[in-house]
């Protein structure tokens, strides 16, 4: 069974800093893929960005970019210019491209913290 | 405008009630979801349909009970309610996995269940 770790439950940067929030995964599938998920203190989960497995390049969507490492099952969110709003609990996820449902697993999260 | 959209936001009942949180999407989705977010914010699913079909059942007790009247509709009715059972519930929409892959999931806004 697939599993998804997230080895800081809290972290803190200084506004307009950069951040990286780490995240591990472990399955024996090739065909997958990874997201990050912002839960703001609304509730809503929001996501922020998605990678393929089967891509090398790495995600970015505007300040927010992906470490994606796949032989070391790591996939890292990296916040550049960190803005208050980006305070939130970020959720790294797994979804298998193998299996016939699409069950999604989460990591436990980690809550960010932007010091003004 | 809403997209996948919950009620109640909130839920205060006592134990041994039986309650219902509605759910509906308008985007057309064929996939919906139930997840249950702990105290810890730790976020598992619950149950997967795939137009009006249960596709997912994790190990949920028997007094959860997901009913899909349509695909843009899925409700979760609970009996008995316990203590254990206060979490946030989230619903979540997506297309069915396509020739571009999957697509990313939708999620309500949540429903603050709470037992006492």
């Amino acid at each position: 069974a697939q599993t998804v770790t997230q080895s800081q439950p809290e972290m803190s940067v200084q506004e307009a800093e950069t951040v990286t929030l780490s995240c591990t995964y472990d399955t024996s599938e090739s065909d997958y893929y990874l997201f990050w998920y912002k839960q703001p203190p609304s509730r809503q989960m929001i996501l922020v960005i998605r990678q393929e497995a089967y891509k090398q390049q790495n995600a970015t969507e505007n300040r927010f970019s992906v470490n994606f490492q796949k032989a070391a099952k790591s996939f890292s969110l990296k916040i550049s210019d960190s803005q208050l709003g980006d305070a939130a609990m970020y959720f790294c996820a797994y979804r298998s491209d193998e299996t016939s449902y699409d069950k999604v697993i989460f990591g436990p999260g980690t809550s960010l913290s932007v010091i003004p | 405008d809403t997209a996948v959209s919950q009620t109640p936001k909130y839920l205060v009942t006592q134990m041994g009630n039986d309650k219902s949180i509605k759910c509906e999407q308008n985007l057309g989705h064929d996939t919906m979801y139930w997840y249950k977010q702990d105290s810890k914010k730790f976020l598992k699913i619950m149950f997967s349909y795939n137009n009006k079909e249960l596709i997912i059942n994790e190990t949920v007790p028997n007094r959860f009970s997901p009913k899909s009247p349509d695909k843009a509709h899925l409700n979760l009715h609970i009996n008995s309610l316990e203590l254990g059972d206060s979490a946030v519930y989230f619903c979540a929409s997506s297309q069915e996995r396509g020739l571009a892959g999957i697509y990313e999931q939708y999620f309500g806004p949540g429903t603050r269940l709470t037992v006492t």
